[in-house]
């Protein structure tokens, strides 16, 4: 199975911080790589595709970069709505798999 | 839009069956393109995927799972279900079903938390 690692596990940052999120395959996995965040007591939700496309209505401050086996996320500017736990999961292969999440609050 | 809802029976006792339906609306799943997974995430913790199967039946289970899981689908009804056999408390989770396009879950119900308790 394809491991994915998440860091840091968990962070805090104030309104309008520009927030970086890491996630790393334990093999190249090309740019098989999907995002999602998931609001406490809801479903995840999907935010980036294929490494770097943007899901229809998920805001520009969204972003997401990599291939191989390193990939970010970024969120440009912080916002109150934005607290949620955010996963990684590869599509390279089966099984599919995910990181262990990486959990966004406000300072 | 796609919409998802998860069904059960509710708590489940240790040792037997667990079954859950997925109804889908917005979407056929007869029309294809698609394939129809389940995931669960266990209190406080990280998601795991069980599997998934297309309109033609075709499955993939989590090597992991794979020896109590199985999977069917019912494109009359537009629903596609789980059983998962001999649960333990370990099995208790939230699980959600979801649709995979390009290995990427696109949409997702709303989840059910499923208690396995003597």
């Amino acid at each position: 199975d394809i491991q994915m690692t998440q860091s840091p596990s968990s962070l805090s940052a104030s309104v309008g911080d520009r927030v970086t999120v890491t996630c790393r395959a334990s093999q190249s996995i090309a740019d098989y790589l999907h995002w999602y965040q998931q609001k406490p007591g809801k479903a995840p939700n999907l935010l980036i595709y294929s490494a770097s496309s943007l899901q229809s209505g998920v805001p520009s401050r969204f972003s997401g970069s990599g291939f191989g086996t390193d990939f970010t996320l970024s969120i440009s500017s912080l916002q109150p709505e934005d607290v949620a736990t955010y996963f990684c999961q590869q599509g390279y292969s089966r099984p599919l798999t995910f990181g262990g999440g990486t959990k966004v609050e406000i300072k | 839009q796609v919409q998802l809802q998860e069904s059960g029976p509710g708590p489940v006792k240790p040792s037997q069956t667990l079954s859950l339906t997925c109804t889908v609306s917005g979407a056929s799943i007869s029309s294809g393109g698609y394939s129809w997974s389940w995931v669960r995430q266990h209190p406080g913790k990280g998601l795991e995927w069980i599997g998934y199967i297309y309109n033609t039946g075709t499955t993939y289970y989590n090597p992991s799972l794979k020896s109590r899981v199985t999977m069917s689908v019912d494109t009359s009804k537009n629903q596609f279900s789980l059983r998962l056999s001999f649960v333990t408390a370990a099995d208790t989770a939230v699980y959600f079903c979801a649709r995979v396009h390009n290995d990427c879950l696109d949409h997702w119900g709303r989840g059910t938390l499923v208690t396995v308790s003597s």
